[in-house]
């Protein structure tokens, strides 16, 4: 069964600094893998989708990596902002769209 | 293009009771999965739905059920609610029938059993 994880669980960083967070699965086989936003009570917001043929994505200020050999993944954003403040989950995309979700990273930016 | 509603947003049942969740995917997606969310057990995949038929299905009990309509509207329905059963409810929806695709979530119905 496909296990993902994230690390760190929670990060705190001041407003305007460069950061990475973390996500890695045990199994390579994937379709695809799914950054996701989510705020407090709130649904989830996509951010960025890699195929698995891909080994990068860009939006704006946000860059995801994939590593399927590894089994690694990498969202980083670049000047962040109090509004960055959110959970970040990573989603590994199995077939049938069931995705196997990590525990999250909460992070907080401060002004 | 309106995005996936999902009601009611809030919902406060007592145990044994059952509840009906209903998931309004994007127009022209006939995908729809369902999520559970607890603190506890976080992100949970429930079961899977394309054209009228359940293609994937997690590991929860039979008390947990679903259905989809020729309109690719979904709706779970959750049978004796336990305390255990509070969470965040989250549909899905999504394009293609074939692998794994971009979902687009719903804002989520909180469910409280007391």
């Amino acid at each position: 069964k496909q296990e993902v994880t994230q690390i760190p669980a929670a990060l705190s960083v001041p407003e305007g600094e460069n950061l990475v967070l973390n996500c890695s699965f045990t199994d390579s086989a994937i379709y695809n893998l799914q950054w996701f936003r989510q705020d407090p009570g709130k649904g989830l917001t996509s951010l960025l989708l890699i195929q698995s043929s891909q080994r990068e994505q860009t939006s704006g200020r946000l860059n995801a990596s994939l590593d399927k050999s590894s089994g690694r993944s990498t969202l980083y954003i670049a000047a962040s902002q109090p509004g960055d403040s959110a959970t970040y989950l990573c989603a590994v995309g199995a077939g049938a769209n069931n995705l196997f979700f990590g525990t999250g990273t909460r992070l907080t930016v401060i002004p | 293009k309106a995005g996936v509603t999902q009601t009611p947003r809030y919902l406060i049942k007592t145990r044994g009771q059952q509840v009906t969740l209903s998931c309004s995917p994007i127009s022209g997606h006939r995908s729809v999965s369902w999520y559970q969310q607890t603190p506890g057990q976080g992100l949970q995949f429930l079961f899977e739905y394309f054209s009228e038929t359940q293609r994937n299905k997690g590991n929860f009990p039979g008390r947990f059920s679903g259905r989809q309509f020729s309109n690719s509207r979904s709706e779970m329905n959750v049978s004796t609610l336990e305390l255990g059963d509070s969470a965040l409810y989250l549909c899905a929806s999504s394009t293609r029938g074939q692998g794994a695709n971009e979902q687009y979530f719903g804002p989520g119905t909180r469910l409280t059993v007391t």
